[in-house]
């Protein structure tokens, strides 16, 4: 069974930018949950996606966005770049949500932004 | 305000000895831990789970112990192995509010041949 698929695994962007990440979660999945990983802080929650709703939001500008597509498939979309918004950004899918469950990582984009 | 604490950014262990990674949260709405083991350039990958309902969980050599009382829980790994060498990153989750996974910073844990 195919893992969690992040696409691309790296991307270099100027400040002002925008960009969209992508995030396949295992088959039959149907939570996605966003993590932005910064050096020192952790892994820091953006938002869950559940049946194309968005169902919880870290504490993150309005810049980061989010969608959920019908095939469970998600996007992270970081409009207005900074420099401070260089860092790992992680998908995590679920079978039902993170309640009482592990949540599959994938491999995370490489965010740049110069 | 940091939920979910892990004070001490790294950690190193002699191989065979006993490595101990510590975890505090704050919140009395989380009912649930895990661990979470990362490589670099790799996403992180579950460990082993513990429900508030238990007080300790073993999985060959890892063993997960929660002192509620304490809100404290703890990873054991024994024996250390090289290849244990990793970011370990301890997680919480609970209902309502607390749902979503809530990680603490993370622990290198350096295991020495």
């Amino acid at each position: 069974k195919a893992g969690v698929t992040q696409t691309p695994r790296y991307l270099i962007k100027t400040r002002g930018q925008q960009v969209t990440l992508s995030c396949s979660p295992i088959s039959g999945h149907r939570s996605v949950s966003w993590y932005q990983q910064t050096p020192g802080q952790g892994l820091q929650f953006l938002f869950e996606y559940f049946s194309e709703t968005q169902r919880n939001k870290g504490n993150f500008p309005g810049r980061f966005s989010g969608r959920q597509f019908s095939n469970s498939r998600s996007e992270m979309n970081v409009s207005t770049l900074e420099l401070g918004d260089s860092a790992l950004y992680l998908c995590a899918s679920s079978l039902i949500g993170q309640m009482n469950t592990e949540a599959f990582f994938g491999q995370g984009t490489r965010l740049t932004v110069v | 305000d940091q939920q979910v604490k892990q004070n001490s950014p790294s950690l190193s262990v002699q191989e065979g000895r006993i490595s101990i990674l510590n975890c505090d949260y704050t919140n009395s709405m989380f009912d649930y831990f895990l661990w979470y083991k990362k490589y670099p350039a790799e996403g992180p990958t579950f460990l082993i789970s513990i429900s508030s309902i238990k007080d300790k969980n073993e999985d060959g050599r890892f063993t997960v112990f929660l002192n509620k009382s304490a809100k404290h829980l703890s990873l054991h790994i024994v024996p250390s192995q090289p290849g244990d060498s990793a970011v370990y990153f301890c997680a919480a989750s609970g209902s309502g509010s607390a749902r979503q996974l809530t990680f603490g910073s993370g622990t290198q844990l350096t295991v020495l041949p």
